[in-house]
């Protein structure tokens, strides 16, 4: 079975520009979960998918992130603009349903904005 | 103040030590306590978790938890080269969702 997915590994942009991520989460698993770590600080929540809805957006930094997931199946981050400091490595995490249940990891997304 | 906080290291022991690692926080709604370990250029891997407190042993790692100090741990028997990695410990406790809130992960060496 295939785990968690994400594209691209490594994304390389500069200041102002806009920049997509993907993840593609274990298939049938209802919740997405998209977490970040900036250099030298701890993995932060930044938001949690139920299937196609938004179920908690707490942890998104502002409005230039903009996270998507029709349909219920993979899910998209975008920033627009980048600024610096939104260099760091995006995670994505899924899990089957609403109870506790183990959060498979993604290998992650490095952006680097220049 | 941090909700999790974690010494970050590194750790450097010997192959066949017995390797404890730590966290404590502040958030007595966490109810669910996890270790990942992550190898570099990976994403986080699920080692063990445990719900409330009391102890979970799965072959050579125990976890522990004490809710009433707020701290939590994490220990590796038999250490080998290959347990060398970043172990990061998480919490959470449900709020409509499962979000995980990490502490800064502990960088542990282990020499043959």
């Amino acid at each position: 079975e295939a785990g968690v997915t994400q594209f691209p590994s490594h994304s390389v942009i500069e200041k102002g520009q806009t920049v997509t991520l993907r993840c593609d989460p274990i298939s049938g698993h209802d919740n997405l979960y998209w977490y970040r770590r900036v250099m030298g600080k701890e993995i932060k929540f930044l938001l949690h998918f139920v299937k196609e809805s938004k179920q908690d957006e707490s942890g998104m930094p502002n409005n230039r992130f903009l996270a998507e997931r029709t349909g219920g199946t993979y899910s998209t981050l975008k920033v627009q603009p980048a600024e610096l400091e939104d260099s760091g490595v995006y995670f994505c995490a899924s899990s089957l349903d609403n109870s506790y249940n183990e959060q498979f990891f993604g290998p992650g997304t490095r952006l680097t904005v220049l | 103040q941090k909700e999790v906080e974690q010494d970050p290291g590194p750790l450097s022991v010997p192959e066949g030590a017995i390797v404890s690692l730590n966290c404590t926080y502040s958030n007595s709604a966490f109810q669910y306590f996890m270790w990942y370990r992550q190898y570099s250029r990976k994403g986080p891997e699920l080692l063990m978790y445990t719900y409330s407190s009391g102890n979970k042993e799965d072959g050579r790692f125990t976890a522990q938890v004490d809710k009433s100090s707020k701290y939590i741990s994490l220990f590796i028997r038999d250490s080998q080269p290959s347990d060398s990695a970043t172990y990061l410990c998480a919490m959470s406790g449900f709020t409509g969702g499962f979000k995980t809130i990490f502490g800064a992960g502990t960088r542990l060496f282990v020499k043959a």
